[in-house]
């Protein structure tokens, strides 16, 4: 199975800043990577699919960067709703997997 | 707008089987690959499967032994059966459609949580 790995692994950030996830996986995924939020009680939802296209309807504020191994999501101006757990996914082959997810807490 | 929506029983007992089907609406289930999904409490995502709307399945190897993924296209619906559960299979569990080259997962149900005890 393709290894993904995510840094940090909990964030303190506060409204208005500037945040960088990093995601990288054991092998070459090319750019097979998706990006979630997820928040709790709430089923995940897609922010960034093919490492930098954006999801219709998710705000222009994520960002999505990255290819082969090393990838990154970055939020130029943090918002309230903001706040949550972020996943990152690898779809280049068989299973599908997750990194542990960044938690992105209010400083 | 595509939505999905998980059923099933919340309680299943160890080494018995965990039934779930999800069903789709406002979309239809052909021409897509439909997932699952869970979250353990207190941990990350782990993909269980697919099957795609002709029936065609595949699954995560650590999980394959047990799950069983079928589809029903006259009832716009997709069904999860996975044996001889554990107290390690306690979990939200969601369905999701997984489109596009990327074979994102773009819809998603609310989730549904099954405790094994």
């Amino acid at each position: 199975d393709i290894q993904m790995t995510q840094s940090p692994s909990s964030l303190s950030a506060s409204v208005g800043d500037r945040v960088t996830i990093t995601c990288r996986a054991s092998q070459s995924i090319s750019s097979f990577l998706n990006w979630y939020q997820k928040k709790p009680g709430k089923a995940p939802k897609l922010l960034i699919y093919g490492a930098s296209n954006l999801q219709s309807g998710v705000p222009s504020r994520f960002s999505g960067s990255g290819s082969g191994a090393d990838f990154s999501l970055t939020i130029s101006s943090l918002q309230p709703e903001d706040f949550a757990t972020y996943y990152c996914q690898n779809t280049y082959g068989i299973p599908t997997t997750f990194a542990q997810g960044t938690r992105l807490d209010i400083k | 707008q595509v939505q999905l929506q998980e059923s099933g029983p919340g309680l299943v007992k160890p080494s018995e089987t965990l039934s779930l089907i999800c069903t789709v609406s406002s979309g239809s289930i052909s021409g897509y690959y439909w997932s699952w999904i869970r979250q353990p409490p207190g941990k990350g995502l782990e993909w269980i499967g697919y099957i795609y709307y002709d029936g065609y399945t595949n699954s995560n190897p650590s999980l394959k032994s047990r799950v069983t993924i079928s589809v029903d296209t006259s009832k716009n619906e997709f069904s999860l059966k996975l044996s001889s559960v554990t107290a390690a299979d306690t979990a939200v569990y969601y369905c999701a459609r997984q489109s596009g080259s990327y074979l994102q997962l773009d819809y998603w149900g609310q989730g549904i949580r099954v405790t094994v005890s």
